[in-house]
């Protein structure tokens, strides 16, 4: 596609519930990442996929969240349980060139807002 | 990565130049320095990236003095639609990953 298409733009949902976000990355960017931005902060980075694996997953909070990209395309971020403290908006992002190669430049999609009451 | 300091808030007028520095004392051999731009409800997009001295595009131009420890975003007659939030990053190439700070809030007025 033109961007980086994330859904569904907003999702509330309630304490303990599973949540997925899906990622459409840009067609043939072989990197994707997500990050998680809370209010009046910067980004924070929570994973990094080349291809199909996980290359880095060291920005992930704990093990309620979870992140797959089974094709090397679309990726979708799995939060089980979800707790008050897991609201903020989730972005997507890909990349042409892997990490290490070129010039790390990303293209974000919009986010996905997520809210747990 | 290097850590990076900028101004939390920045105001200006329509039609003026505005200059965003950025501090980075820790910069290494191989970081480059980056910065994005993030309106509200929208991801950071991609500005501009440099390594030393002046880089300029259709949007902006950074400058980098020679000891790198600083850099500053020059934005030519700024208008409206530039309020948003700018970022400051360093870091390597090799690097897997953007460290974003807070960034500059910049408020252009009519």
């Amino acid at each position: 596609g033109a961007g980086v298409s994330q859904t569904p733009s907003n999702k509330v949902t309630e304490k303990g519930k599973y949540v997925e976000l899906r990622c459409d990355p840009i067609s043939g960017h072989t990197a994707l990442y997500w990050y998680r931005q809370s209010l009046g902060q910067g980004p924070e980075f929570l994973i990094y996929f080349q291809g199909t694996g996980a290359a880095d997953d060291s920005g992930l909070p704990n093990d309620r969240f979870f992140a797959v990209r089974p094709e090397g395309s679309v990726s979708t971020l799995k939060i089980q349980r979800t707790e008050r403290g897991d609201s903020a908006v989730y972005l997507c992002a890909s990349s042409l060139l892997p990490a290490g190669v070129g010039a790390n430049v990303l293209t974000f999609g919009a986010g996905s807002r997520l809210t747990v009451l | 990565l290097a850590k990076t300091t900028q101004p939390i808030s920045m105001d200006s007028y329509e039609g003026q130049e505005v200059n965003i520095t950025c501090s980075h004392n820790n910069i290494a051999t191989n970081d480059y320095i980056t910065w994005y731009q993030q309106f509200p409800s929208q991801g950071p997009r991609f500005i501009i990236q440099g390594y030393k001295t002046k880089v300029t595009n259709e949007v902006a131009s950074l400058f980098i003095p020679a000891d790198r420890k600083s850099s500053t975003l020059s934005l030519p007659r700024v208008s409206l639609s530039d309020t948003a939030v700018y970022y400051c990053l360093v870091g390597d190439r090799q690097e897997d990953k953007l460290i974003f700070g807070t960034g500059t809030r910049l408020q252009v007025f009519p």
